[in-house]
């Protein structure tokens, strides 16, 4: 399967502890996008990145969240010191540069955490 | 802040009846506004429309754009039980980098019975 995939797909964490999230995304796509998902509502976005750079970062997301795509390919999401309000669906997904783009994102199926 | 109400909230119907799914919007430097549908987990892509009046054809779906009144219609003909999902509207803001970013409605959960 050459999709976006996501690891791991579910997590359950107590409140205080990290976690970590990885996407990789399609291999020929320099785009790569967070989204967070609660039950009920639309995506909403978190951060993306071009190539290693990333580009923006939600106003919303607080400091206790760091995204990384180290060499431009596979990018990790990491929140520390969760809290129960952390609890979401949190989606990546891919897309073609500038040139290329025509709206279409490629989504993963996410990594639900659930944090007691 | 950008902002797209999507109506209604849901809809449940029977196979072979048409919807219509309405999504308004607001947003600064408007670029272009895109339909998702979502079964499971992932969204998949269906629409992105950038020019009023111009319907984008897929099959049963269709939808067109109103740029004057800011509204968007997602219309589904001869639905069938696979048609059940939800539905996202999104908006994206034009400029440099931003594409791909997006500001999704709510949804509108689509149920389709036999």
């Amino acid at each position: 399967d050459t999709g976006v995939s996501q690891d791991p797909r579910h997590k359950i964490t107590k409140r205080g502890q990290n976690v970590t999230f990885r996407c990789d995304p399609i291999s020929e796509h320099n785009r790569l996008y967070w989204y967070r998902q609660t039950l009920g509502q639309g995506p909403e976005f978190l951060t993306y990145f071009q190539n290693e750079a990333q580009l923006e970062k939600s106003r919303l997301l607080s400091d206790r969240f760091s995204a990384e795509r180290p060499k431009g390919s596979f990018s990790t999401l990491e929140i520390q010191r969760t809290e129960q309000g952390d609890s979401a669906m949190y989606l990546c997904a891919s897309s073609l540069s500038s040139g290329f783009y025509t709206g279409e994102l490629f989504f993963g199926e996410g990594s639900r955490l659930t944090v007691l | 802040e950008d902002k797209v109400v999507q109506s209604p909230l849901s809809l449940v119907v029977h196979e072979g009846d048409t919807v219509t799914l309405n999504c308004s919007y607001e947003v600064t430097n408007f670029r272009s506004l895109l339909w998702y549908k979502q079964e499971k987990k992932a969204p998949t892509f269906l629409f992105m429309l950038t020019s009023s009046g111009i319907e984008k054809k897929s099959g049963r779906l269709s939808s067109i754009l109103d740029k004057k009144e800011l509204f968007s219609i997602l219309n589904i003909t001869a639905t069938q039980t696979g048609d059940s999902a939800v539905y996202l509207c999104a908006v994206e803001r034009a400029g440099g980098t931003s594409y791909g970013k997006l500001t999704f409605g709510q949804g509108t959960i689509l149920t389709v019975h036999p």
